[in-house]
């Protein structure tokens, strides 16, 4: 599976659009982009996953353009309880391996 | 009604002991993991098990066994246990799709395994 490469950790203000960029330059043809997220103490929960072009749904967005090398992973109007670890994995049917992650702060 | 179980949710336990952590999906998944978060916070995969098969052995050493009795549990069984096996231990079931259909992976809340 193609790996991963997403920033450490990101600090933003409550109301603020967030985006995270990962790039997956290895990324293959049957490989999907998929984001999960993790609070502390708790199991990682699937937040969003794209093929390609645009996703949307009622938590975030993912944009990833044609070439598919990377994707961002875009949430509208921050939180408080948004703070968390956000993981971009590059899954193909049952391997689910996930990467370092992106520790968000978001700030009042 | 919770998806994925994991039980117990705190483990402290002494060298050297052998113990287990029973995991149970009742979202019919045909597919289950255990997965590692060492004090790092990095999630590495164990085991993978589809339709009692296993599929993924990513270099875990052999004291550690997965059981899976039927499609809906995959048990960890964890022989000598050692410090360095202090962790969170969690586990997950996903439906796995045909051709190149991916589909997400539900987690448990997790084991804290506390070695001493």
């Amino acid at each position: 599976l193609a790996k991963t490469t997403q920033p450490i950790s990101m600090d933003s203000y409550e109301g603020q659009e967030v985006n995270i960029t990962c790039s997956h330059n290895n990324i293959a043809t049957n490989d999907y982009i998929t984001w999960y997220q993790q609070f502390p103490s708790q199991g990682p929960r699937f937040i969003i996953q794209g093929y390609k072009t645009k996703v949307t749904n009622e938590v975030a967005s993912l944009f990833i353009p044609a070439d598919r090398k990377s994707s961002t992973l875009s949430l509208p109007r921050v939180s408080l309880s948004d703070t968390a670890v956000y993981y971009c994995l590059v899954s193909r049917d049952d391997k689910i391996i996930f990467g370092k992650g992106t520790r968000l702060h978001i700030l009042p | 009604d919770t998806a994925v179980s994991q039980t117990p949710k705190y483990l402290v336990t002494q060298m050297g002991n052998d113990k287990s952590i029973k995991c149970e999906q009742n979202l019919g998944h045909d597919t289950m993991y255990w997965y590692k978060q060492d004090s790092k916070k990095f999630l590495k995969i164990m085991f993978s098990y589809n339709n009692k098969e296993l599929i993924i052995n990513e270099t875990v050493p052999n004291r550690f066994s997965p059981k899976s009795p039927d499609k809906a549990h995959l048990n960890l069984h964890i022989n000598s246990l050692e410090l360095g096996d202090s962790a969170v231990y969690f586990c997950a079931s996903s439906q796995t799709g045909t051709g190149i259909m991916n589909t997400e992976a539900f987690f448990g809340q997790g084991t804290r395994l506390t070695v001493v």
